[in-house]
């Protein structure tokens, strides 16, 4: 069963509007979180993390929220633009694990100009 | 070369081939991973070496042996594979092991026929 999920394979946004990312978690021992970016051919670039004692980080038009009682984070970019268009992924990593991170399985984000 | 480089970038190989991949990072970092991605999957971690020291084995079959012989390289040696071993491996690395984010290399694409 997966314990991280990323229920939307693809999202499509105009440019200049928010983008909305979501990912859904279902264990309680996760206590970090990340959101990497890839584009084709190439690896997982980190974007942006997330501590569990924080509710919100903000780097640049990067945002992520934390509902740690409904197991809920999120990324928003704004505004977005056709640079972003990648596939987004939710990582987690429960305390005591060794660097172990579980993965979504990615939304596909396409910014139209 | 900066980061973590992966060679080779393309690998098709028969069910009974021996064949090895690389992983290098120029990033100074302490820990290295093996990710393992097929197609419709999310990122699974396969093995974590922290300080040249094997720390996790994500049940990984044996005709899948890494080898870490220091810090700044990895490798994954493969031995007679199946066809549903194809998949995206990625290599990672870490400053260490625990809320360190992990910069990826390209990854090797890997086809068993």
């Amino acid at each position: 069963d997966q314990q991280v999920k990323q229920n939307s394979p693809s999202l499509s946004v105009q440019e200049g509007r928010i983008s909305i990312l979501n990912c859904d978690y279902t264990n309680s021992m996760f206590d970090y979180f990340l959101w990497y970016k890839k584009y084709p051919a190439e690896g997982p670039t980190f974007l942006i993390s997330i501590s569990s004692i924080k509710d919100k980080n903000e780097d640049g038009r990067f945002t992520v929220f934390l509902n740690k009682s409904a197991k809920h984070l999120s990324l928003h970019i704004v505004p977005s633009q056709p640079g972003d268009s990648a596939v987004y992924f939710c990582a987690a990593s429960a305390r005591g694990s060794q660097g172990n991170l579980i993965f979504g399985k990615g939304t596909k984000l396409s910014v139209k100009p | 070369e900066t980061g973590v480089t992966q060679t080779p970038r393309h690998l098709v190989m028969g069910m009974t081939n021996k064949k090895s991949l690389k992983c290098e990072q120029h990033l100074g970092h302490n820990a290295m991973y093996w990710y393992k991605q097929s197609a419709k999957k999310p990122l699974e971690l396969m093995f974590v070496y922290n300080f040249k020291e094997q720390t996790e084995n994500n049940s990984v079959p044996s005709r899948f042996s890494p080898e870490c012989p220091n810090s700044s390289h990895l490798f994954l040696h493969l031995h007679t594979l199946q066809p549903e071993d194809s998949a995206l491996y990625l290599c990672a690395s870490s400053q260490g092991q625990r809320i360190e984010t992990q910069y990826f290399g390209p990854g090797t694409r890997l086809l068993v026929l």
